[in-house]
């Protein structure tokens, strides 16, 4: 089964870090990677996503990933964090079948000021 | 906008009371989804529906139920039958089953007195 790992659960960065928010997933044939970050309370919205093609992707709000087949990665990153990206961050993967998205467990990101 | 609607956003009910979670989407999309998330626990799929008339069970069905009847709508009930229904209930969809890019509702949060 597909699985998504995200190793930690909270990160604390100060205002003006840069940050990188760790995901792994399972091998398999063509992977669909997404993040989404959450804010208390509210639904999830999606920050970027990989298909295929260029392993680094461009997102929203600053954001940026990066593919690394060798190392089952798609690690999150921002040059510098804003106290407005304290949130749930949520890595997940897709398979292209029906049965939607598998999400790893999620990383909660403290902004220190 | 387009978007999904998520009805009611707090649901408070007495144990043995079956309840019904609403899920309305004014994107055109053929494919919906129910999630439910729990604190550090991530999002697990309940049910998903790849076109109307038709669902298929997820990874935690057990105790709940959902219909398909109209392309715009995708209701979902737990029933007195789910043993731990307390939970943040995230409804999605996309545009069809294999697109995999999720657009989420704000979700309902049900609390069993």
């Amino acid at each position: 089964a597909q699985s998504v790992t995200q190793p930690d659960i909270h990160i604390t960065v100060s205002e003006g870090a840069s940050l990188e928010l760790r995901c792994n997933y399972s091998y398999g044939a063509t992977p669909y990677l997404f993040w989404y970050v959450q804010s208390p309370g509210q639904g999830l919205q999606l920050l970027l996503k990989y298909f295929s093609g260029d392993t680094l992707v461009q997102g929203i709000k600053g954001f940026e990933a990066e593919f690394k087949r060798s190392q089952s990665s798609f690690n999150l990153r921002k040059p510098s964090v804003h106290w407005s990206d304290a949130a749930e961050y949520f890595c997940a993967r897709g398979g292209g079948g029906a049965d939607g998205l598998t999400f790893g467990k999620g990383t909660h990101l403290i902004i220190q000021p | 906008d387009g978007g999904i609607t998520q009805s009611p956003k707090y649901l408070f009910r007495k144990e043995g009371q079956n309840v019904t979670l609403s899920c309305e989407q004014n994107l055109n999309h053929d494919a919906m989804y129910w999630y439910r998330q729990d604190p550090g626990q991530g999002l697990r799929l309940i049910y998903y529906s790849q076109i109307v008339n038709d669902f298929q069970k997820g990874d935690i069905a057990e105790g709940y139920s959902v219909s398909r009847e109209k392309k715009e709508s995708f209701p979902l009930t737990v029933t007195s039958a789910q043993k731990n229904p307390t939970a943040f209930y995230l409804c999605a969809s996309s545009r069809d089953a294999g697109a995999n890019v999720l657009t989420f509702g704000a979700g309902s949060r049900l609390t069993v007195l």
